[in-house]
């Protein structure tokens, strides 16, 4: 099984409040990922990371942000829930020079109110 | 239009059965293709590589027919644990493009 670990696994919001979505890996990877996926479609990149200090925006347009301070933790935050951010939220790591094999978590499921 | 296009299906097939599904991607550029499991409700993870020569591991076999930008996946004998969503995905320099998956439920 893949170190890599989220909380909360599910969170039921109201809209307007800021909310961070924790993700954590004991693997020492240095690429980590975060996905967006609705239930029945394909996963959306919306960040990515390289390693400490290093974040870029991924291919999905997205309200929310997210820090690399730690080689281990990669937080996503939304600063004001809404409704349209209801979604699942799938971290990912992969090891170095292998950007294909990527680990996941176990996900998060957001429902914004 | 999308990088990755997959039949959703579900495929439905008894145990025992041979069960085989593409995708296409749109990318002639494309570097590595890759076919991923994901069960119902739980994250993705990595069944297997695809080459242009084919491979197999175990019950399964990928092909990959660059000329048409197509992968295939071919599941023979198929077993009740086989059940989950596949997940085609394309690898362009540090990214991956995923589809939105075929379904496979296998029946008793």
């Amino acid at each position: 099984e893949a170190d890599i670990y989220q909380t909360p696994r599910y969170l039921v919001i109201g809209t307007g409040k800021k909310i961070t979505l924790e993700c954590s890996q004991t693997m020492g990877h240095d690429k980590m990922y975060w996905y967006q996926q609705d239930p029945g479609m394909e996963l959306h990149l919306i960040h990515y990371s390289y390693g400490v200090n290093s974040t870029e925006k991924g291919d999905l347009s997205s309200e929310s942000t997210v820090s690399r301070i730690r080689t281990e933790h990669f937080p996503l935050t939304l600063e004001s829930a809404r409704p349209s951010h209801t979604s699942q939220y799938l971290c990912a790591s992969n090891p170095r020079g292998k950007s294909y094999e990527q680990y996941f978590g176990p996900g998060t499921r957001l429902t914004v109110t | 239009r999308k990088e990755v296009e997959q039949d959703p299906g579900p495929f439905n097939v008894p145990e025992g059965a041979t069960v085989a599904f593409n995708c296409t991607y749109s990318n002639s550029a494309s570097q590595s293709f890759f076919w991923y499991r994901q069960d119902c409700r739980k994250e993705p993870k990595l069944l297997m590589s695809v080459y242009s020569s084919g491979n197999e591991d175990g019950r399964f076999t990928a092909q990959l027919n660059r000329a048409s930008q197509y992968i295939s996946l071919l599941i023979r004998d198929s077993k009740l644990s086989d059940s989950a969503t596949y997940l085609c995905v394309v690898s362009n320099d540090y990214k991956l493009s995923f589809g939105a998956g075929t379904t496979v439920t296998v029946r008793a």
